[in-house]
């Protein structure tokens, strides 16, 4: 139950195109659902947030879409850039507790 | 740039030896946190803190230690490193309870002959 699955493992895109990664989760207390990004030799940095009353949430090219019923979110990245390249890890947290899905490397194609 | 460091970046050291992984933080974070990382995949909680004094085990088994005597510094201590322990270590702060953003380090590259 307190498992974060995420897909793919990893997503190849060419350079224009849209980036989707997605999750799931189990747990439906989770109540904060955040993405990270990284770059290699770099720890994670938060890319973008979501919390459960909210269906979507955009900040620049980056969007979460959030489905409460269905249990699942997902990252979309338009007009996706060679510098776009990285490993995403989508999350789910709870009182103390953050769990990470087990990335998502994204390349994308100049 | 960033407000939480490690040190070392890198580190290569035979079988036995006694480590220390800093990790300093200058934003007045409460709750920091170290998670191993093979690099580029899964991150797995070995160890977290509430504040100074408090010390917690996090989801993945870890022989390391930890203590939190500053608010600011957080280090890690393997007491006889084997090449197990060879991995990535990140270690991450926050303001408040995990629905408040991680800010990580660079992290410790660590390899273990």
């Amino acid at each position: 139950q307190q498992q974060v699955k995420q897909s793919p493992q990893s997503l190849i895109v060419q350079k224009g195109g849209i980036s989707i990664i997605n999750c799931a989760y189990e747990n439906t207390a989770f109540d904060y659902f955040p993405w990270y990004q990284q770059f290699p030799g770099k720890g994670p940095a938060l890319l973008i947030a979501i919390r459960p009353d909210v269906s979507e949430k955009k900040e620049g090219r980056f969007t979460i879409s959030f489905n409460k019923s269905a249990k699942q979110f997902s990252l979309h990245i338009m007009d996706s850039q060679p510098g776009d390249s990285a490993t995403y890890f989508c999350a789910a947290s709870l009182y103390d507790k953050i769990i990470f899905g087990k990335g998502t490397r994204l390349h994308i194609l100049p | 740039e960033a407000d939480i460091y490690q040190t070392p970046r890198y580190l290569v050291i035979g079988t036995g030896k006694k480590i220390t992984l800093e990790c300093s933080q200058t934003m007045g974070h409460d709750k920091m946190y170290w998670y191993q990382q093979d690099p580029g995949m899964e991150l797995h909680l070995i160890h977290y803190s509430y504040g100074v004094n408090s010390t917690e085990k996090g989801d993945l088994s870890s022989e390391s230690t930890v203590s939190r005597i500053r608010t600011e510094h957080f280090p890690l201590t393997l007491e006889s490193a084997r090449p197990s322990h060879t991995s990535q270590y990140l270690c991450a702060s926050s303001i408040g309870w995990a629905d408040q953003p991680q800010h990580f380090g660079d992290g410790t590259r660590l390899s273990i002959l």
